[in-house]
């Protein structure tokens, strides 16, 4: 089946600073990436919806600014969490929709687990 | 009011038992229905998926949808240490693919050997 690799798994970082997720599909080309989030025992909530070459899409109440997505590739797409604090800690899920036989679902990456300090 | 509603549990449950988990929502333009199980520290894997109201069989698991009561099931036969995991059900107005998914909170469920 077709993969979704995120990287880093785990993250701590000092409040104030910026980080930075990378969300991959491994053997598919992905048109249509998407980034949750997810608190602990809650629901995963999505935040934002990217197409390839085009500028994401951000759900209701989600910064556009603090949360800045970039998906330049078929394969790779980026969100990068500005200024954290830590109520920005949460679990960071991607997902992916790709072309052809991939196309019928959204295959999710293992999440990122980010921490601020 | 979510337009979710799952109940997390925890659930605890016999091996081999009959396993019942479900979802109500009230977004009534939802037709496409999915149970995702996602084991701990991973991301969600599809199980299942069905399409408006009916059942739908895939060996031990069962889903169902009644979009008159606006209530989805997903029921786990011989269940199996194994099945141990959180479940969650997600919704679409427009397909599974690349379309905006709304999911419960999930339930926690395990399996005792």
């Amino acid at each position: 089946g077709a993969v979704v690799s995120q990287h880093p798994s785990w993250v701590i970082c000092k409040s104030g600073t910026s980080v930075k997720i990378e969300c991959r599909s491994l053997d598919f080309q992905a048109t249509t990436m998407f980034w949750y989030r997810q608190f602990p025992k809650q629901s995963l909530m999505l935040m934002a919806t990217s197409n390839e070459g085009s500028k994401a899409t951000y759900e209701q109440g989600v910064e556009k600014d603090k949360f800045l997505i970039n998906h330049a590739s078929l394969t790779l797409s980026t969100l990068t969490v500005t200024s954290a604090h830590p109520e920005d800690s949460s679990f960071y899920i991607c997902s992916a929709s790709g072309r052809g036989s991939v196309s019928a679902e959204q295959y999710f990456g293992p999440g990122t687990r980010l921490t601020v300090t | 009011q979510k337009e979710v509603e799952q109940d997390p549990g925890p659930l605890s449950v016999p091996e081999g038992a009959i396993v019942s988990l479900n979802c109500t929502y009230s977004n009534s333009a939802f037709q496409y229905f999915m149970w995702y199980r996602q084991y701990s520290r991973k991301g969600p894997e599809l199980l299942m998926y069905t399409y408006s109201s009916g059942n739908k069989e895939d060996g031990r698991f069962t889903a169902q949808v009644d979009k008159s009561s606006k209530y989805i099931s997903l029921f786990i036969r011989d269940s199996q240490p194994s099945d141990s995991a959180t479940y969650l059900c997600a919704m679409s107005e427009r397909g599974w693919g690349a379309q905006k998914l709304v999911f419960g909170q999930g339930t926690r469920l395990t399996i005792n050997p």
